[in-house]
């Protein structure tokens, strides 16, 4: 059963905590990215990775980090410089061919700082 | 920054009435891609229309794209219920962004029974 997949579903942090946010997909995409989604807005790119050890910054890229070790892989870690960092989380892949670049998300992951 | 914008903002009709949602951007495109987004989930690629078509066709979805007014439409013929959900529209601005998208703001269309 393909698909992509978030862990946890619900995460609460502290003031000062880094968390790290799950995403791994078994579609064999290349490209895969992060967004944020704050309460009745649109997603903004937080990163993006279109091959294993390289990614990019998206928009606002200030107070997170990503590896991409593994092609299946791309973690989210929210640091302790993100101001203002609860929000829901969405990771999406997409198959690089073809140049149509549809993208398939996951469930995401909605972040709440205590 | 965010490309897209969507238009209206929020949209409420019955049943069985059609729903029409604009999406307007600045850049030029290689294509643009509309998605669903139900309350509290991921989203769910819905339509691709490519910069050299104009219109497209999917089920009850009608999708138009105007690249001279950098618009594009979409509409959903016979709603139901079910079709309650957020509406975005995405760009893709070719070549030198990567195979990034850029998502409009969204349209929260009720469909009430």
């Amino acid at each position: 059963d393909g698909g992509i997949t978030q862990s946890p579903k619900y995460l609460f942090r502290k003031e000062g905590q880094n968390v790290t946010l799950s995403c791994e997909q078994n579609l064999n995409h290349d490209a895969m990215y992060w967004y944020r989604q704050d309460p009745g807005q649109g997603l903004r790119l937080i990163y993006y990775s279109q091959i294993v050890n390289d990614f990019q910054k998206g928009d606002i890229a200030e107070g997170y980090s990503v590896s991409r070790e593994k092609k299946e892989s791309f973690p989210l870690t929210v640091t302790s410089a993100q101001k203002n960092p609860t929000a829901f989380y969405l990771c999406a892949s997409s198959s690089l061919a073809g140049r149509a670049w549809e993208q398939f998300f996951g469930p995401g992951t909605r972040l709440t700082v205590l | 920054s965010q490309q897209g914008e969507e238009d209206p903002q929020a949209l409420s009709i019955q049943e069985g009435e059609n729903a029409t949602m604009n999406c307007s951007y600045k850049t030029s495109i290689n294509n643009l891609q509309w998605y669903r987004q139900n309350s509290g989930r991921g989203l769910v690629h819905l339509i691709l229309i490519r910069s050299n078509e104009r219109e497209k066709h999917s089920g009850r979805l009608r999708v138009t794209l105007d690249t001279s007014k950098k618009s594009s439409s979409l509409l959903i013929t016979a709603s139901r219920a079910a079709d309650t959900a957020s509406y975005f529209c995405a760009t893709d601005a070719g070549e030198t962004s990567g195979s990034r998208l850029t998502f409009g703001e969204g349209t929260q269309l009720t469909v009430n029974p």
